[in-house]
């Protein structure tokens, strides 16, 4: 049990598009996901939490407005990164949680994100 | 979050236990000890976490000092889909987050 399904696992688009990465979880209902960022030989680093019906809460230096996050459901989180630029090239990784807070994350296989 | 302390990499051959190591000094009594790990080009995957006691579950064992200072994560028989990337991560009980550090990563000859 507990698996979270991430789509796409991979995609590469022209600088200035928009690209949304969606997160599911198959066989739970995630109070919470979480949204990751991984250069390549780096760790992840957090980027947001969000819950669902509410807005997320951003890390540092992660602008909002840059990467959108909607948590429409108890089983679905979005990620668009709006005008992208070659930057904005990274692994990106979501995970999802049900119950408190000590409960483990589980997370998607990421989404490889490549601008040109 | 407090601080994790862990190895740059190791190495094993398969088939044999694995312990890898984290220093925690500066844990709190309520933190809890939670270990991650990440094959190549994948997201990470929940190992096993613990507060005080040891426990052990199908993938793993692990070891907690009496101080709570340090712990082990114990692979009874390490295989080659066990080379990883394993992250040793302090998480208070009021925290929603994760924070990764740089890891062990975890080499395992055939």
């Amino acid at each position: 049990g507990a698996v979270v399904s991430q789509h796409p696992s991979w995609v590469i688009c022209k600088s200035g598009t928009s690209v949304k990465i969606e997160c599911r979880s198959l066989d739970f209902q995630a109070t919470t996901m979480f949204w990751y960022r991984q250069f390549p030989k780096k760790s992840l680093m957090l980027m947001a939490t969000s819950n669902e019906g509410s807005k997320a809460t951003y890390e540092q230096g992660v602008e909002k407005d840059k990467f959108l996050i909607n948590h429409a459901s108890l089983t679905l989180s979005t990620l668009t990164v709006t005008s992208a630029h070659p930057e904005d090239s990274s692994f990106y990784i979501c995970s999802a949680r049900k119950g408190s807070s000590n409960q483990p994350q589980h997370f998607g296989d990421g989404t490889r994100l490549s601008i040109l | 979050d407090a601080k994790t302390t862990q190895p740059n990499s190791m190495e094993s051959n398969e088939e044999e236990p694995v312990h890898l190591p984290c220093n925690h000094s500066t844990i709190s009594g309520t933190d809890y000890i939670h270990w991650y790990r990440q094959l190549p080009s994948q997201g990470p995957e929940y190992v096993i976490h613990g507060l005080t006691s040891n426990v052990n579950n199908r993938m793993a064992s692990l070891a907690i000092a009496e101080d709570r200072k340090s712990s082990t994560l114990i692979l009874h028989r390490a295989t080659l889909r066990d080379a990883a990337v394993y992250y040793c991560i302090l998480k208070g009980p009021g925290s929603e987050k994760l924070v990764f550090g740089k890891g062990t990563k975890l080499t395992v000859n055939p």
